[in-house]
C-alpha cells in the first residue's frame, strides 16, 4: 500500500534562509510525487511533480525537489525562504491508476 | 479563465440538516474528486468520479452522497448521517484518472460549521 510520511508538522526558518521540508515515501511500484502548497483558506497549487526522467525537479516560486529511490525520499528545498513562503505543504503520492495519497502537511513558518 | 468554483465559501448546518456543497470546473477535466480536510490529518478522500454518470466511494464516503450528471458539475451532499461534518472541503479535478497526466486541480474550497 502506498503512504506519505512528512516529518515535522512545522517548520520554522528565517527570512533568506534555506527551506527543507522532507517528504518519504512508500510504494511497492515507480511512484508519481508531487508537492502542493496551500495558503491559509484556499485550495491546493501544484509547485511540483516527478513522474519520470531527470529526478531533480524544479517548480514554481524558487522550489525543487529531488527524487531519491534509494532513500524512499522526495524532499523540498528553497535556498533563501521568503516571508510568503509562509503556508501549509504537501507532499502526495501516486502509482499507476490508483488514488493519489497526501501527507498530513508541514506548515512553514518565515521570520523577518 | 478556466478553473474550479466552490460555493458557498462558509456554509453553517444545522442539527439533522442535508447540506449541499457546489463543485463547477471549465476546464474540460473528465475526472473529478471531493476531498475533507481536517487539521493535522491531510486531505482525505470522500469520492470520485471519473466520467460523466459514473462516481465511486473513497475512504471516507459515510454520511456523504454525490451526482455526475454534467462533466462540469460534481455537487457534494452531506447528510444528517455525517456526525462529525465540521471541516474543510476540496474540490479538485483532473484531465484524466489513472495517468501520469494526474496533475489535481483544485478548487478554493468550502468552510462547513454546524450550528
Amino acid at each position: 500500500a502506498q503512504s506519505v510520511t512528512q516529518l515535522g508538522s512545522h517548520v520554522s526558518v528565517s527570512e533568506g534562509a534555506l527551506v527543507l521540508l522532507r517528504c518519504n515515501y512508500s510504494s511497492s511500484v515507480p511512484p508519481y510525487l508531487f508537492w502542493y502548497v496551500q495558503y491559509p483558506n484556499q485550495g491546493l497549487q501544484l509547485l511540483l511533480k516527478y513522474t519520470t526522467g531527470a529526478t531533480l525537479v524544479k517548480g514554481i516560486n524558487g522550489f525543487e525537489a529531488e527524487f531519491k529511490k534509494s532513500e524512499t525520499s522526495f524532499h523540498l528545498t528553497k535556498p533563501s525562504a521568503h516571508m510568503s513562503d509562509a503556508a501549509e505543504y504537501f507532499c502526495a503520492v501516486k502509482t499507476g491508476g490508483f488514488k493519489t495519497i497526501f501527507g498530513a502537511g508541514t506548515r512553514l513558518f518565515v521570520k523577518a | 479563465d478556466g478553473g474550479i468554483t466552490q460555493s458557498p465559501k462558509y456554509l453553517f448546518r444545522k442539527e439533522g440538516q442535508n447540506v449541499t456543497l457546489s463543485c463547477e470546473q471549465n476546464l474540460n477535466h473528465d475526472a473529478m474528486y471531493w476531498y475533507r480536510q481536517d487539521p493535522g490529518q491531510g486531505l482525505r478522500l470522500i469520492y470520485y468520479s471519473q466520467i460523466v454518470n459514473d462516481f465511486q466511494k473513497g475512504d471516507i464516503a459515510e454520511g456523504y452522497s454525490v451526482s455526475r450528471e454534467k462533466k462540469e458539475s460534481f455537487p457534494l451532499t452531506v447528510t444528517s448521517a455525517q456526525k462529525n461534518p465540521t471541516a474543510f472541503y476540496l474540490c479538485a479535478s483532473s484531465i484524466v484518472w489513472g495517468t501520469e497526466q494526474e496533475t489535481q486541480y483544485f478548487g478554493p474550497g468550502t468552510r462547513l460549521l454546524v450550528l
